[in-house]
């Protein structure tokens, strides 16, 4: 079937200690979105990927940055995680952006702690 | 970006009754999106209604806009103890091309 999959669900990592992140779409599409959502809060959005270009949220902290080397992968990098940084990070896709009935396919997230 | 506020934060109700929530927005939208969330999960779409229509409907659930008021309301009709989980809401401004959601309603339905 076709889908959003992100990898690890789990991901346990050292104060400081540089991580990563991934999310693979099977879908093709166009966009790819990074959410971060802390316990009991609103999903955030990070940035996102429109194509090749992208787009950052201007209260995104620079410790996060993204790559996507082609259509079906994007993935998410800390490069100082904090003790704040630890949440639920959600990867999604949308054919389109800026499209009416644009809607939103989410992988299942990766749960990060930092220790 | 604006963000939507869901009402009531927490919702618990017996297995067979109707779950309403609210939703209420700041600025103009194209469409609003309503997702649900399952503990620890990803987000799942569930309807999307166009800022020019008032009511929508999917099987047991139904969707109102009120755009003079900004806000939506997410009817679940004959509840299930599946349908335990957090249903968020969500915009897609017309100044901007993303999702924003907001902090969403947790609802739990005993059996």
């Amino acid at each position: 079937d076709a889908m959003v999959i992100q990898n690890p669900r789990y991901q346990v990592t050292q104060f400081g200690k540089p991580v990563t992140l991934s999310c693979s779409q099977t879908l093709n599409h166009n966009v790819m979105y990074w959410y971060q959502q802390k316990s009991s809060q609103a999903p955030k959005l990070l940035f996102h990927y429109y194509d090749k270009d992208f787009n950052n949220e201007a209260d995104t902290p620079d410790n996060f940055q993204s790559r996507r080397p082609n259509t079906s992968f994007c993935f998410l990098d800390i490069r100082s995680p904090g003790l704040g940084d630890a949440a639920m990070y959600l990867c999604a896709t949308s054919r389109d952006r800026g499209v009416f009935d644009e809607k939103l396919f989410f992988g299942s997230g990766t749960q990060l702690s930092v220790l | 970006s604006q963000q939507g506020e869901e009402d009531p934060q927490a919702l618990s109700i017996q297995e067979g009754e109707n779950a309403t929530m609210n939703c209420s927005y700041k600025t103009s939208i194209n469409n609003l999106q309503w997702y649900r969330q399952n503990s620890g999960r990803g987000l799942v779409h569930l309807i999307l209604i166009r800022s020019n229509e008032r009511e929508k409907h999917s099987g047991r659930l139904r969707v109102t806009l009120d755009t003079s008021k900004k806000s939506s309301s997410l009817l679940i009709t004959a509840s299930r103890a599946a349908d335990t989980a957090s249903y968020f809401c969500a915009t897609d401004d017309s100044g901007y091309s993303t999702l924003t959601f907001g902090k969403g309603t947790m609802l739990l339905v005993s059996p």
